[in-house]
């Protein structure tokens, strides 16, 4: 079984230009998330998706944030215009239910560098 | 002050060893509690879970939780190089605030061959 798919890896970008981190989760996890891993920090959710609801994104930055997950299956998280301060791991992790039950499943991360 | 507190280390030890790792938290609602390996430019995998109080052991691995002193561990006996990672330790509560984890910062740890 394939695992969260992530793409791109890493990416490499001037600040205030746009930037789109893609991901694919496991099949039949319906419960998906984006979370944000500075160095040496633990991760910190961004969005929740339950199918193609958002139903928690309220530490996500929305003045330059935006998120989708059309078809409750692949989603994309985009920032505009990106900040040097943007510069981090961003994870995408999917679940098969609530996640004190059944853990999350993380993608291996885009690593942004703004510059 | 931050809801799961965690020792970053770097905790460095020589194979064989007995490594403990530990985290305090604040919330008394936490009801799950899991810890996470994570290697260098990989995303975290879960480890171990544990729900409510006590110990659970998994090969070399034994998970501890203490609520009454909101306080968990990880152990790993006879520690290997490839034990080397970051582990992270997460905490969840029940209801809708169920679906979403909570991470400490984690620890970085070292096996030395």
């Amino acid at each position: 079984e394939a695992g969260v798919v992530q793409s791109p890896r890493y990416k490499i970008i001037e600040k205030k230009q746009p930037v789109a981190f893609w991901c694919n989760p496991i099949s039949g996890h319906n419960t998906l998330y984006w979370y944000l891993q500075n160095l040496g920090q633990g991760p910190e959710l961004l969005i929740r998706y339950e199918n193609e609801e958002a139903v928690d994104d309220s530490q996500l930055p929305k003045d330059r944030f935006s998120a989708e997950r059309l078809k409750g299956v692949d989603s994309t998280l985009k920032i505009q215009p990106a900040e040097l301060g943007d510069s981090a791991v961003y994870l995408c992790a999917s679940s098969l239910g609530p996640p004190g039950e059944y853990g999350y499943t993380f993608g291996s991360g885009t690593r942004l560098t703004v510059v | 002050q931050k809801e799961v507190e965690q020792d970053p280390g770097p905790l460095s030890v020589p194979e064989g060893a007995i490594v403990s790792l530990n985290c305090t938290y604040s919330n008394s609602a936490f009801q799950y509690f899991m810890w996470y390996r994570q290697y260098s430019r990989k995303g975290p995998e879960l480890l171990m879970y544990t729900y409510s109080s006590g110990n659970k052991e998994d090969g070399r691995f034994t998970a501890q939780v203490d609520k009454s002193s909101k306080y968990i561990s990880l152990f790993i006996r006879d520690s290997q190089p490839s034990d080397s990672a970051t582990y992270l330790c997460a905490m969840s509560s029940l209801g809708s605030s169920a679906s979403k984890i909570i991470f400490g910062s984690g620890t970085r740890l070292s096996i030395r061959p």
